[in-house]
């Protein structure tokens, strides 16, 4: 089945220029999520989208950080005015809760896409 | 702010070799998921725990998580090459009766195996 797609799958940009990330989640995941990860390091958390309700934007670094999710589907992560720091390999993850365990809880389990390069100059 | 300590960061050892790496905090999670990440791509989740003292088997690889619920391992016998990679744990925890989804990860170990 199809997984998570990630587009463009490397981006080199000039710092100042903005840039579009796009990710297209498994089809019938409610959950969408942005990480950025630096070489060989862990992820850290940007911004989530859950169904219809408000994004938790709390992990955005500044203003210049922004994303949108059309239609329930389909998420572009805007980047605007690049800085050198914002090189990194930014993730895009999918889920659906599923049930766990005996206690009747219901967890949300990720699926991640294989991430765009950005190398800002 | 839920941390996650992951050690050892790097891990260079012999195929044939057994190795353990720890993740560990001071904050309670609702579930721990390791992942295992090759160049190139994205994390791939290899197990979930959710009940404090679970221990979970996926052939040669066992995941263990605290009674408490703040840390959980990962032991890997009789390691192979194809076992080399970037081994991420990330830590959930709930609003009402669902997962929120938002992970915390620890800074990853890097498993070197070598023939």
């Amino acid at each position: 089945g199809a997984g998570v797609s990630q587009s463009p799958s490397n981006k080199v940009t000039e710092k100042g220029k903005d840039v579009e990330l796009r990710c297209d989640p498994i089809s019938g995941h409610t959950a969408l999520y942005w990480y950025r990860q630096s070489l060989g390091q862990g992820l850290e958390f940007l911004i989530y989208f859950q169904g219809n309700s408000a994004p938790d934007k709390s992990g955005l670094p500044s203003d210049r950080f922004s994303a949108e999710r059309t239609g329930g589907s389909v998420s572009t992560l805007t980047i605007q005015r690049t800085q050198q720091e914002d090189s990194a390999v930014y993730l895009c993850a999918s889920s659906r809760p599923r049930r766990l365990g005996t206690s009747g809880l219901s967890y949300n389990e990720q699926f991640f896409g294989p991430g765009t390069r950005l190398t800002v100059l | 702010t839920q941390l996650l300590e992951q050690s050892p960061q790097f891990l260079s050892i012999q195929e044939g070799e057994n190795l353990t790496v720890y993740c560990n905090s001071s904050s309670v999670f609702s579930s721990l998921q390791w992942y295992r990440q090759e160049p190139g791509e994205g994390p791939v989740l290899l197990v979930t725990v959710v009940t404090g003292g679970e221990v979970k088997k996926l052939k040669r690889l066992t995941f263990q998580f605290g009674d408490a619920r703040k840390d959980s391992s990962l032991h890997i016998t009789a390691a192979q090459p194809g076992d080399t990679g970037l081994y991420l744990c990330a830590g959930d925890r709930f609003a009402g009766g669902t997962s929120y989804g938002k992970l915390t990860f620890g800074q990853g170990t890097i498993l070197t195996v070598h023939p």
